[in-house]
């Protein structure tokens, strides 16, 4: 199956800084989204980007799909911002199968 | 986009016995929904594919007959876990695709521990 990666495997802001997280994925795909993680578990979806650029308040996200990465950029990072982020990807062979990256733990300190 | 809703959020149950999870699609029909497993400070992994109206898909190394999955209706998928054991503590999660262009929606999950 296709393999994601995710960096940095952990992150720990100052609340008010920036941050950039990265998914490389190893094979084309048809469908790309980033999730946070709560700390009671629940996954939120942040954006369903395969390719292309999209804005969403202090998060933004880009796809180049055929340089096979994705960016997720967290502007002014609040406290609530913690949890783990991943990366999950669908490629163009199995359909609806979703692998999912190994995941960025952020901790964003006041 | 879609509203899944899945519980139990959390249960507790005694080595031996068996637990069953609901996911219900609350604003559309789902012909098709998604069980993945977490293992702490690890990643989500598929573990089967169900499917309404017919058997469910499972991944590789996933026991079918430990985990029961059940699509009676558009709307209800059901994950049961059988003679659950320790090693099956894990936190599970459901998911749909959504209808529209938003990619695929996830339950709540539900934290299953096994004593």
């Amino acid at each position: 199956g296709i393999q994601v990666e995710q960096s940095p495997p952990d992150l720990i802001l100052q609340e008010g800084a920036n941050s950039t997280l990265r998914c490389n994925f190893s094979d084309s795909v048809n469908n790309l989204q980033w999730f946070h993680q709560n700390p009671w578990g629940q996954l939120i979806n942040l954006f369903y980007i395969p390719s292309g650029t999209k804005q969403n308040g202090r998060l933004s996200a880009t796809t180049v799909a055929t340089e096979r990465y994705s960016l997720l950029y967290i502007s002014s990072s609040q406290t609530t911002d913690s949890g783990v982020y991943f990366c999950a990807v669908m490629d163009i062979h199995t359909g609806n199968q979703f692998y999912f990256g190994t995941g960025t733990s952020l901790t964003v300190i006041p | 986009g879609a509203v899944v809703s899945q519980h139990p959020s959390w249960v507790i149950c005694k080595s031996g016995t068996s637990v069953k999870i609901e996911c219900r699609s609350l604003d559309f029909q789902a012909t098709t929904m998604f069980w993945y497993r977490q293992f702490p400070k690890q990643s989500l992994m598929l573990m089967a594919t169900s499917n309404e109206g017919s058997k469910a898909t499972y991944e590789q190394g996933v026991e079918k007959d430990k985990f029961l999955i059940n699509h009676a209706s558009l709307t209800l998928s059901t994950l049961t876990v059988t003679s659950a054991h320790p090693e099956d503590s894990s936190f599970y999660i459901c998911s749909l695709r959504d209808r529209g262009v938003d990619g695929y929606t996830f339950g709540s999950g539900t934290r299953l521990t096994v004593v």
